[in-house]
């Protein structure tokens, strides 16, 4: 069974601050490695999307990823309440299968 | 482009009874995939299809699920003899050509309940 662990939290950030999300993946051949918003009751939003070692941005979203480590996270700069959300890490395997994280519920206080 | 959509968007159903979800992808997206979402954890990766051809399949789908793709185009995720435990929010994503890179976008998903 392929792993793909979140820390559940909630993290709390006050606004404007940077919010912090990791992801830690079980299989050294994952090529591809995306991040997912999930506003509570509805499904999953595309953020973003990484496939190769460093660092990727996008707006206010950076997108981090370390294959020797199996390691990808998120930063969301200038945190807005309305990114209050849970932020779910998925990793391809063998391109054709998804394994998604439990989610990591971020709170931004105004 | 109109994005993904699933129906019904809520399903309530007895015990026993047969059920049915409809998902249809963005079109000229050649690649389905079927997710199980349940209170505070990840979707869980049910099936997957490339075009009309099944490549994938949770060994969590029990005899109980079945899905089709008929043509390519839309897809149906079939639950026969409804238990407590499959109420859940059923979620459809499609994926561009691979050469396009492998994102996914989810549809706003069936939820189930059964009773």
């Amino acid at each position: 069974q392929k792993e793909v662990e979140q820390n559940s939290g909630p993290l709390s950030v006050p606004e404007g601050a940077i919010a912090s999300l990791n992801c830690t993946y079980s299989d050294r051949v994952s090529q591809s490695f995306f991040w997912y918003r999930q506003y509570s009751g509805k499904s999953p939003e595309l953020i973003m999307s990484i496939y190769s070692n460093g660092d990727k941005e996008d707006g206010r979203f950076t997108a981090q990823l370390n294959k020797a480590s199996q390691y990808v996270s998120l930063l969301i700069r200038d945190s807005q309440p309305s990114d209050s959300a849970t932020y779910l890490c998925a990793v391809l395997y063998n391109f054709n299968k998804f394994y998604f994280g439990s989610g990591t519920k971020l709170n931004v206080k105004p | 482009d109109t994005g993904v959509s699933q129906d019904p968007r809520h399903k309530i159903t007895k015990r026993g009874q047969n059920v049915t979800f409809r998902c249809d992808p963005i079109s000229e997206h050649n690649r389905l995939y079927w997710y199980r979402q349940t209170l505070g954890q990840g979707p869980e990766f049910l099936t997957y299809f490339q075009n009309e051809a099944q490549l994938e399949k949770s060994r969590l789908l029990s005899d109980r699920f079945s899905a089709e793709r008929p043509k390519g185009s839309f897809s149906t995720l079939e639950i026969q003899r409804t238990e407590q435990g499959d109420s859940a929010m059923y979620l459809c994503a499609s994926s561009p050509r691979s050469e396009s890179g492998y994102e996914q976008y989810f549809g706003p998903g069936t939820r189930l309940t059964v009773t």
